[in-house]
């Protein structure tokens, strides 16, 4: 069976800081991962996915994400925080077909800006 | 956005009651999915379906129930509504076609069970 482990649930930056979230993965096949964002009182919006394409995966609002396949990890960045960066950021694996496709969940990490 | 609307959006019932949540799409996907999300808990999977009349369950599925009986609408039904269903429910949609699609999510119903 498939996991994802968020590490931190709560995280605290300055603007201007490095935004550094963590996500640990297990999975019997190779991964789809994504980075969905939720800002409050919203649905969950996709930040940016790993397909295999390439490791350092770049997605909206100046994040990126490195897969790192010997760690079985999928850290999510970025080099400068913004005030609107706050909101809560889940990490996500997909099984595959067999398995019905299912996305599984970490169990977030909520980031809150200081300015 | 993608075009999925979720119904209705906020819901008090009370317990024992039966409550059904629709989730309604206009992309044509062939996946969709119910989740739940609490705090700690990031989404759970409740049930999804793979087609119509297709639908199996998932990490979170007791007392609940789904139906899709046409590729637009999959309905969450909460047979007998219990406090541990207070919760904001997700639904969330994805294309069979390309394997690196991602899926979309719906703007979610709060739902309190009192």
């Amino acid at each position: 069976a498939q996991s994802v482990t968020q590490l931190g649930s709560h995280v605290s930056v300055s603007e201007g800081a490095l935004v550094l979230l963590r996500c640990n993965y297990s999975s019997s096949v190779p991964p789809y991962l994504f980075w969905y964002v939720q800002y409050p009182n919203q649905g969950l919006q996709l930040l940016l996915k790993y397909t295999s394409a390439a490791t350092l995966v770049k997605g909206i609002n100046g994040f990126e994400a490195e897969f790192k396949k010997s760690e079985t990890s999928f850290h999510l960045t970025k080099p400068s925080a913004h005030m609107s960066d706050a909101a809560e950021y889940f990490c996500a694996v997909r099984s595959s077909k067999a398995a019905g496709n299912k996305l599984t969940f970490g169990g977030g990490t909520r980031v809150l800006v200081k300015p | 956005d993608a075009g999925i609307t979720q119904s209705p959006r906020h819901k008090v019932t009370e317990t024992g009651t039966p409550v059904t949540l629709r989730c309604h799409q206009t992309e044509n996907h062939r996946y969709m999915y119910w989740y739940r999300q609490d705090p700690g808990h990031g989404l759970r999977l409740i049930h999804y379906s793979y087609g119509v009349k297709d639908t199996d369950k998932g990490e979170v599925s007791d007392g609940y129930s789904v139906s899709r009986s046409k590729t637009e609408d999959f309905l969450l039904t909460l047979e007998s509504a219990t406090s541990s269903q207070t919760s904001v429910y997700f639904c969330a949609i994805r294309d069979r076609e390309n394997r690196n699609t991602e899926a979309f999510f719906g703007q979610g119903t709060r739902l309190t069970v009192v």
